[in-house]
């Protein structure tokens, strides 16, 4: 089975910090994906890869940013926490989507 | 953000019984994905329609997309406490854009 890993389940981080949210997967995908998932408003997509070193916007890239140096490997970065950055994170490889288990990350 | 629509929001039902969720949208899609997503889990991809008016069964759930292409629903007969989830439809549109539902949060009771 194509898994998934991402490298925190719950995150609790200062409002200024940087954050690093790291996710592999070991099924060869070119395509990696990071959403954030908030009640009444669905999965959102933060920005998405379709080969190493490439990467693009999604719905709200406003305050985030990505790297992907390696095929296997999709890091999502949060230049400067905010509260309103409190939400669950999730990334997903390919193209029927398999999902991570989820980051939950709180912003105090 | 542009979302799809799914009714109803949340359900409660007792085992046994049958339910249909749906899934609406003014856009067409190429293709249409379900997933079920479990507390503190990620959402898992159940089936994916391709074709206007295909039905796909899937042991007791039957997910059909609409001739045009724009909508699909979900049926779970005689439901049981492990179909308990949050249902996600999710309209495929080109090579990277989904554009994911708002879910319908499903209880099962005993």
């Amino acid at each position: 089975d194509v898994k998934v890993t991402q490298s925190s389940r719950y995150l609790v981080k200062r409002t200024g910090e940087k954050v690093f949210l790291e996710c592999v997967q070991d099924m060869d995908h070119e395509n990696m994906f990071w959403y954030r998932q908030d009640p009444g408003l669905g999965l959102r997509l933060i920005y998405f890869s379709y080969d190493v070193k490439m990467k693009e916007k999604g719905d709200i890239p406003e305050g985030y940013s990505v790297s992907r140096e390696k095929k296997e490997r999709f890091s999502l970065i949060l230049e400067s926490a905010s509260t309103n950055q409190t939400s669950m994170y999730l990334c997903a490889s390919g193209r029927g989507y398999t999902f991570g288990s989820g980051t939950r990350l709180t912003v105090v | 953000t542009q979302l799809l629509e799914q009714s109803p929001q949340f359900l409660s039902i007792q085992e046994g019984e049958n339910l249909t969720v749906y899934c609406n949208s003014s856009s067409v899609f190429s293709s249409l994905q379900w997933y079920r997503q479990e507390p503190g889990e990620g959402p898992v991809l159940l089936v994916t329609v391709v074709t206007g008016g295909e039905v796909k069964k899937l042991k007791r759930l039957t997910f059909q997309f609409g001739d045009a292409r724009k909508d699909s629903s979900l049926h779970i007969t005689a439901a049981q406490p492990g179909d308990t989830g949050l249902y996600l439809c999710a309209g495929v549109q080109g090579t990277y854009k989904y554009i994911f539902g708002t879910g319908t949060r499903l209880k099962v009771l005993a």
